[in-house]
């Protein structure tokens, strides 16, 4: 398997613009995550999906930040509008929770965000 | 949720040498811990999981204790070598139950092994 697949890799953007970031997951996984990961705060988890399903949401910062999980293979996580503060690293990740490997997760290799 | 305390210093340990990290949680006991490994530029790669009536797991010259009365899990790496200087995190069960939920994770601990 390829692994958990994130585009773009590397994104600088304007203030004010907006951001979409691109994750696909490992085929089979039944759990989506996506987390954010500074200096300053560590990794920090945004937004889960199970079976597609936002289950918890808590993490997210602001109502500028939403994420969407149209099918088992495809996950978006936009902010609109994007300010400096919300450069980080972001990181998609799955798991296969109906397995044994309790709550392995599998990382991808992160979208690298600055917000000028 | 959780809170995690691991070392933040960074840890240098000559080559041979082996090399222990620290985990220490806060709250609840966690059903599970787990351990990865993050080099610069990757994302966190899962190393080892201990359940919380392990004592102790070992994987080739990985070997991780777990102690819930100290609320502490160590983390070994015997006859180090330069390849295995990354920062490494350890991670929890975001709620007490240690179902299916996300894992929040320590800030992790960057080890140097010097040759």
């Amino acid at each position: 398997d390829a692994g958990v697949i994130q585009s773009p890799r590397h994104e600088v953007t304007e203030m004010g613009q907006e951001v979409t970031l691109r994750c696909k997951p490992i085929s089979g996984h039944d759990y989506l995550f996506w987390y954010r990961q500074t200096m300053m705060r560590g990794l920090e988890l945004l937004i889960y999906f199970n079976n597609n399903v936002p289950i918890d949401d808590s993490g997210m910062p602001e109502d500028r930040f939403s994420a969407k999980m149209p099918n088992a293979s495809f996950s978006t996580l936009k902010i609109q509008p994007s300010e400096p503060r919300d450069s980080a690293v972001y990181f998609c990740a799955s798991s296969d929770q109906s397995g044994t490997e309790e709550n392995t997760i599998y990382f991808g290799e992160g979208s690298w965000l600055t917000v000028v | 949720s959780q809170k995690i305390e691991q070392n933040s210093e960074a840890l240098n340990i000559q080559e041979g040498k082996t090399a222990t990290l620290t985990c220490n949680y806060t709250n609840y006991s966690p059903a599970y811990l787990q351990w990865y490994r993050q080099d610069p530029g990757r994302g966190p790669v899962f190393l080892l999981l201990i359940r919380e009536n392990e004592k102790e797991k070992r994987k080739e010259r990985l070997k991780v204790t777990f102690d819930t009365t100290l609320k502490q899990s160590l983390f070994h790496i015997t006859a180090s070598q330069p390849a295995d200087s990354a920062t490494y995190l350890c991670a929890l069960p975001m709620y007490s139950g240690g179902g299916a939920d996300g894992l929040t994770f320590g800030k992790g601990t960057h080890l140097i092994i010097q040759p």
